[in-house]
């Protein structure tokens, strides 16, 4: 079982959806946990941040934690074609703070 | 904003030859790393690099590679005899403000370096 999951999709939305965005990871020593956006052929860029479980909010976007379940998630609120690009999720256990990346997911906001 | 800047933006090389990525990251950042990222597929770990030295690195990050902080300022990697796998976009990324309780690993990237090996 690979560290870190995520679908590559590509996940196709209308202009206006709820993006619904998830990882699930099997190390149970990741505590910070970290969603990234990146634009073709762009560097990764940091969106959301969060430590252990819970909520986290900004603007459009909100990024949940389950650590019961390993499982994270990344709400995009009235997407916009602005919004498509890659999201990276990626994790760090305490003490290395080297994060872990998953593939991406493909997110396309058509007009 | 501050951010990190890698140079050279692209770079074309003959495989056998050597080649030095360079990166300036963020001023305050502590923690400076290199990932790589093969066309289509996830960001990979290569290295982090504390306290002028290495902290931890991959598997991928074999003899082939060092890096260096020479100056105080820049970040390099080199790769040492280039092949052909080693074609990917190289990221240079920094976290850990000086001062901060802890280095959470919020990294900031840069543009990326893209290497294509022939």
């Amino acid at each position: 079982q690979k560290e870190v999951e995520q679908d590559p999709g590509p996940l196709s939305v209308p202009e206006g959806a709820i993006v619904s965005l998830n990882c699930t990871y099997s190390n149970s020593a990741f505590q910070y946990f970290m969603w990234y956006r990146q634009y073709s052929r762009k560097g990764p860029e940091l969106l959301m941040y969060t430590y252990s479980s819970g909520n986290k909010e900004d603007g459009r976007f909100t990024a949940q934690v389950d650590k019961s379940s390993k499982y994270i998630s990344l709400f995009i609120r009235d997407s916009q074609p602005s919004d498509s690009a890659t999201y990276l999720c990626a994790m760090s256990k305490g003490g290395s703070y080297i994060p872990t990346f998953g593939r991406g997911t493909s997110l396309i906001v058509h007009p | 904003e501050p951010e990190v800047t890698q140079t050279p933006s692209h770079q074309v090389t003959q495989m056998g030859q050597e080649v030095i990525l360079r990166c300036v990251p963020i001023s305050n950042h502590l923690y400076f790393y290199w990932y790589r990222q093969i066309l289509g597929q996830k960001v990979e770990f290569l290295v982090s690099f504390y306290n002028n030295e290495i902290s931890e690195k991959s598997e991928i990050f074999d003899d082939q590679f060092s890096v260096e902080r020479p100056d105080g300022s820049n970040f390099t990697l080199k790769i040492r005899s280039t092949k052909l796998e080693d074609s990917a976009m190289y990221f240079c990324a920094s976290s850990g403000i000086q001062g901060a309780l802890e280095n959470t690993g919020e990294l900031f990237f840069g543009e990326g370096s893209r290497l294509t090996v022939l």
